[in-house]
């Protein structure tokens, strides 16, 4: 079974601080491992997927196969960052489940 | 650029009846999913489907049924609606490049249906 899990609904923190959002999942085969965001009013979209190893806005996410995790994270948070953010996986027969979601707050 | 489009932003229905959101995307991915969307609860996948006349049971599938005849469509019906199917519902298509090994992968998403059940 896939499965994913973000541990925390609501994230706040100071503008210039530093922002981890925690993902974990369940997966017995090779997972493919995306962080998706949804600004307020706007459609939910890709940040960054992590067989890219990219960094997006900032932010970057590192795949730990022994943790099963793929925490989200940034030195310097800004206002703009605010947002719900989804931690997702795509495993076998093409199916793509998402976690829970975090509401990132950042105050100024 | 990629359209996903749902054909309602907000309905409002009735107990019992029959409720058909329709989604349309314009990029000929094989792949298309429906979500609902609910606080606390994140995205939970009702179906999804991966080629023309084929469907996959999500997590969450009682209730739902769906119909994808051309490849562009893909809609999401509830049967008898009943109030706890009141939520957002979010329609995605998906394209999974062979050619790269998957490494641009990415979903679109519609701007979601906000369905209210009285």
């Amino acid at each position: 079974a896939q499965r994913v899990t973000q541990p925390e609904k609501l994230l706040s923190v100071f503008k210039g601080a530093p922002v981890e959002l925690k993902c974990n999942y369940s997966y017995s085969g090779s997972p493919e491992l995306f962080w998706y965001v949804q600004y307020s009013r706007q459609r939910l979209q890709l940040l960054l997927r992590h067989i890219s190893r990219e960094s997006i806005k900032g932010f970057t996410a590192d795949l730990n196969k022994g943790e099963t995790s793929f925490h989200l994270k940034k030195p310097f948070a800004q206002e703009e960052d605010s947002a719900m953010y989804y931690c997702a996986l795509r495993g076998g027969a093409q199916k793509l489940v998402f976690g829970q979601g975090t509401r990132l707050t950042i105050n100024p | 650029d990629v359209k996903v489009t749902q054909s309602s932003r907000y309905l409002v229905k009735r107990t019992g009846e029959k409720v058909f959101l329709e989604c349309v995307q314009d990029m000929d991915h094989e792949n298309m999913f429906w979500y609902r969307q609910d606080p606390g609860l994140g995205l939970r996948l009702i179906y999804f489907s991966y080629d023309v006349k084929m469907k996959e049971k999500g997590d969450i599938p009682e209730g739902y049924s769906v119909s994808r005849e051309k490849k562009e469509r893909f809609s999401l019906i509830l049967e008898s609606a009943s109030t706890n199917q009141t939520s957002m519902y979010l329609c995605a298509s998906f394209f999974w490049p062979v050619r790269t090994g998957g490494r641009n992968t990415e979903a679109f998403f519609g701007q979601g249906t906000r369905l209210t059940v009285v």
